[in-house]
């Protein structure tokens, strides 16, 4: 199995470009996280995916930030227009439903993409 | 307000100096709780899940236990490749989403 893969791994912009980052779950997964990792507030969850339908949005920031999930192979979280405040490492991770085995699913992480906007 | 707290941040040891990484939780209700790696440039590996209080999971030169208000993860004789970030997060009950610690960044000199 080839994991999380998440594209591109580096991403440096100037402020005010439109940034698009892309993830490819583990195949069969249906639960597709993307989260923001920074020094000072750590990994935030931003918005989760469930059989391709958005669940929970409340993380994500303000209106400049969308996700999309076409298929269920697929995912990308989308900056317009971006801002130096944006800079920060966005992982996606990706889940079995809650109800495959009845206890805690475990998120197996991609190797994130690190952004820097200018 | 759900909240998971870890300590201590930071953590030098020296190479097979035992210890313990504290994860502390208040929250409505706990599904389950996560231990995860990181290695710098790196996502968060996962290392153990735990569900109930009194559990206990192994691995290698690690172990987690779980009581109701915390969970440790205990390392014994470290290695220099030990050196990471640990990472602790809860699911709540009849929540998918996780809630993450800061983490412990820990240095293990040779």
């Amino acid at each position: 199995d080839a994991g999380v893969i998440q594209s591109p791994r580096h991403e440096v912009t100037e402020m005010g470009q439109e940034v698009t980052l892309r993830c490819k779950p583990i195949s069969g997964h249906d639960y597709l996280f993307w989260y923001r990792q920074t020094m000072m507030r750590g990994l935030e969850l931003l918005i989760y995916f469930n059989n391709n339908v958005p669940i929970d949005d409340s993380g994500m920031p303000e209106d400049r930030f969308s996700a999309k999930m076409p298929n269920a192979s697929f995912s990308t979280l989308k900056i317009q227009p971006s801002e130096p405040r944006d800079s920060a490492v966005y992982f996606c991770a990706s889940s079995w439903g809650l109800s495959r085995t009845g206890g805690p699913e475990t998120q197996y992480f991609g190797p994130g993409t690190r952004l820097l906007v200018l | 307000e759900d909240q998971v707290t870890q300590s201590p941040e930071a953590l030098r040891l020296q190479e097979g100096e035992s210890s313990s990484l504290n994860c502390s939780y208040t929250v409505s209700g706990l599904r389950g709780l996560f231990w995860y790696r990181q290695d710098p440039g790196k996502g968060p590996e996962f290392l153990f899940t735990l569900y109930s209080a009194g559990e206990e999971k192994e691995k290698e030169r690690l172990k987690a236990t779980l009581t109701k208000k915390e969970s440790f993860l205990h390392i014994t004789a470290p290695k220099p490749e030990d050196s990471a970030t640990y990472l602790c997060a809860v699911q709540l009950t009849g929540f998918q989403k996780l809630v993450f610690g800061t983490g412990t960044r820990l240095l293990v000199s040779p």
